[in-house]
């Protein structure tokens, strides 16, 4: 059974950094892109960043390009979240996905989804 | 950009329900759905506008190419209601969500 369990959320000053993990376990993580979702309390969806399985190629929304980094280390099988220059507005709960093809190559959809670690930006 | 409509849908157990989702620019048929209950995570339904994702019953069906889609769920059941999201993966990044559609019991 897929199992992506977020870590690593929690109230942070605007201006601050916070990094989040997901630790992936029930297939082979170095197969699949990885994404992080997120979701503003009350809103709808919005894809923050996605990294592929095979090349390591990364991609960000622009609210976020050049404050945040994913990354990922395949031997502990986790994908991280460094936020830096956090604001206000990045407050939401963030979701670790899986892509749904083994090939590695680039995320194009989740077919599972953590539970989710709520960031919370505010003074 | 993705649109859903409509916003919000009062329906009632056992009937049969059509959800919209509209993209700004042919996407051919790159389009997933998504459902949502509080307090959890997204799960996958539809891929490729029309394939259901594995352990999805078949009272839910996905169609529609191009610019415009949609999810139908037939005899609805108490477990079907939340918020529902399309999503296009055609052209990226981004990645693009519609804002949802509420599925309310009547």
């Amino acid at each position: 059974e897929v199992q992506l369990v977020e870590s690593g959320g929690g109230l942070v000053q605007p201006g601050g950094s916070l990094r989040l993990s997901c630790t992936a376990s029930g297939f082979t993580f170095s197969r699949y892109a990885m994404a992080w979702v997120r979701q503003a309390p009350g809103k709808g969806l919005e894809w923050v960043s996605s990294i592929s399985g095979s090349s390591g190629d990364t991609f960000y929304a622009d609210s976020v390009e050049g404050r945040f980094a994913i990354s990922r280390d395949d031997s502990k099988t986790t994908l991280y979240l460094q936020m830096n220059s956090l604001r206000a507005e990045d407050t939401a709960i963030y979701y670790c996905v899986k892509d749904l093809s083994d090939n590695g190559w680039y995320f194009n959809f989740g077919d599972s989804w953590g539970q989710g670690t709520l960031v919370t930006v505010s003074s | 950009a993705m649109t859903q409509f409509p916003v919000t849908l009062s329906v009632s157990p056992g009937e049969r329900v059509t959800l919209s989702c509209r993209a700004g620019q042919s996407i051919d048929s790159n389009l997933a759905w998504y459902f949502q209950k509080p307090g959890q995570g997204p799960r996958l339904l539809i891929y490729a506008a029309s394939t259901r994702a594995t352990g999805i019953p078949g009272r839910f069906s996905g169609s529609g190419s191009g610019t415009e889609f949609t999810l139908t769920i037939s005899n609805l059941q108490s477990e079907d209601f939340g918020v529902y999201y399309c999503q296009q993966y055609n052209k990226w990044p981004p990645f693009t969500f519609g804002q949802g559609t509420r599925l309310e019991i009547k």
